[in-house]
C-alpha cells in the first residue's frame, strides 16, 4: 500500500525564521492539500495543488508558500514565523474521481 | 466556516454501540456527508461517506435523515481504540479534481473500560 510522509514531525523555529515543511505520497495521486490545525479547532486550508506545477490559495494562505515541483511532493514554506505560534500542519493527497482522502501524520510547529 | 454541528464531547463504555449525531441543516443537494477520525499524533482518518442512502462499511453504519438535515455515525461495539475526535464534514460534489474539506472541531468520543 502507499504511505504519504511528512517531514518533519517537529519542528521548532525561531521568530521571523523562513521554514519549510515537506509532504511526500508515492499513491500516484494527482491533488495535494496543505491544512493548519489549532488546538481545540477544526482544519484550516491553507494551499492545494490540483497537478504537478499548479498552485491554488485556501482560505489560510497569507503568510505561507508554496511548491508542488512534482506529482509525488508538496511542501509549505512558512515566510516569517509568528512568535508562540503552535500549530500542527496536515497534508493530505486524493486521487481524482476517488472520495477519500489521505492524510499524513503531521508536522507540529511551535515558535519560540 | 463549518457547515456541521455536533456536540463537543461524548463518553461510552466498551462494548456499547455509539451513536455520534451531526446537524448540517443547510446542507446542498450536491453536498457528500463525510466523517473522519483523529487520534493524537495523527492526520485525520477516513471512516465512511454518504450522499443520501444509508451506508455501512468495517468501520461503521451511517444513517442519513431522510430530509438530509442530520445524520448519525453509529460504531458498534466500540473499543478503546475507538477513543478519537470524530469530524462531520459536507464536501461538494466536483466534476474537477479539486474537493475542499472544512473540517469543525468534531466531538471527541472518550470510551472507558
Amino acid at each position: 500500500g502507499g504511505i504519504i510522509t511528512q517531514t518533519p514531525k517537529f519542528l521548532i523555529g525561531q521568530e521571523g525564521q523562513k521554514l519549510t515543511l515537506k509532504c511526500q505520497q508515492n499513491f500516484n495521486h494527482d491533488t495535494m492539500y496543505w491544512y493548519r490545525q489549532d488546538s481545540g479547532k477544526g482544519l484550516r486550508l491553507i494551499y492545494y495543488s490540483i497537478t504537478e506545477n499548479d498552485l491554488q490559495k485556501g482560505d489560510l494562505s497569507e503568510g505561507y508558500d508554496a511548491s508542488r515541483e512534482k506529482k509525488s511532493s508538496f511542501s509549505l514554506t512558512v515566510t516569517s514565523a509568528q512568535k508562540n505560534e503552535m500549530a500542527v500542519f496536515l497534508c493530505a493527497s486524493r486521487d481524482r474521481g476517488h472520495s477519500d482522502y489521505t492524510f499524513g501524520s503531521g508536522t507540529r510547529l511551535l515558535v519560540i | 466556516d463549518a457547515k456541521t454541528t455536533q456536540p463537543d464531547s461524548m463518553e461510552s463504555t466498551e462494548g456499547e454501540t455509539v451513536h455520534l449525531p451531526c446537524s448540517h441543516a443547510t446542507i446542498s443537494g450536491n453536498e457528500y456527508i463525510y466523517w473522519y477520525r483523529q487520534v493524537p499524533l495523527q492526520g485525520p482518518e477516513y471512516v465512511t461517506h454518504g450522499l443520501q442512502q444509508n451506508t455501512t462499511n468495517s468501520m461503521a453504519f451511517l444513517a442519513i435523515a431522510s430530509d438530509r438535515k442530520s445524520s448519525t455515525l453509529i460504531l458498534p461495539h466500540v473499543s478503546l481504540r475507538d477513543a478519537a475526535v470524530y469530524h462531520c464534514i459536507l464536501r461538494a460534489i466536483a466534476s474537477s479534481s479539486f474537493s475542499k474539506l472544512v473540517f469543525g472541531q468534531g466531538t471527541s468520543l472518550s470510551v472507558v473500560p
